[in-house]
């Protein structure tokens, strides 16, 4: 079945450091693929996405492109602030009709002043 | 422009019994997903509602059932619980195109003892 698999945490980094966070995936077709983000005590939101193979999803400095070739959307940024510590999660929606989404196990980032 | 919002924020039950939780879409959205999420893991799919009815369920047992209605706010049901059903129970709206992003509500904590 379909699957997400993502980097184990917690990375942790000092500010302005460079980032990445490895993400593959498995699935039939031409799944859309995101990266949400969740804060201490809140919900997910939604970080990027791309939905087809070579788009780049981009938001806030956090990039991440949809490399059909190698199966992966890793997710970098070229700066890290303290207010980038959060959970991770990558996460695709196979795009077979409906909207199930799929999510990796989340990796945590720690970001030091 | 109110988001999605869900009640109630915590809730604490005894194995065995039934709790119900509640959740109204992001204005202008149509479906609504409901996801498990257990303390450092990613949200599981449990299944979604579009026009009142489950159109996609996840690997969730018969105890787990859920509602939507008219106005496209959705309720979850868990029967008999466990004490494995304790986590963060996210609601998610979207709009009934595949591909297309969910907004995620702040979640509800459910411990049972």
């Amino acid at each position: 079945g379909d699957s997400v698999t993502q980097m184990e945490g917690p990375v942790t980094l000092s500010e302005e450091a460079f980032l990445t966070i490895n993400c593959t995936y498995t699935a039939t077709g031409y799944p859309s693929l995101f990266w949400y983000v969740q804060y201490p005590g809140e919900g997910l939101q939604l970080l990027l996405k791309a939905t087809k193979a070579d788009d780049k999803g981009s938001n806030k400095g956090f990039e991440a492109t949809y490399r059909k070739e190698t199966t992966s959307f890793h997710l970098e940024k070229g700066s890290v602030q303290v207010s980038d510590s959060a959970v991770y999660f990558c996460a695709l929606s196979p795009n077979t009709g409906g909207f199930k989404t799929i999510f990796g196990a989340g990796t945590r980032l720690f970001v030091k002043a | 422009d109110a988001g999605v919002t869900q009640s109630p924020t915590h809730l604490i039950k005894t194995r065995g019994q039934q709790v119900t939780l509640r959740c109204s879409p992001k204005s202008g959205h149509d479906t609504v997903s409901w996801y498990q999420q257990a303390l450092g893991q990613g949200p599981q799919f449990i299944f979604q509602y579009y026009e009142e009815e489950e159109r996609q369920r996840g690997n969730f047992p018969d105890r787990f059932s859920g509602h939507q209605f008219p106005n496209y706010s959705s309720e979850l049901n868990v029967n008999a619980l466990l004490l494995g059903d304790s986590a963060l129970y996210l609601c998610a709206s979207s709009l009934v195109v595949a591909g297309g992003e969910q907004y995620f509500g702040p979640g509800t904590r459910l411990t049972v003892t």
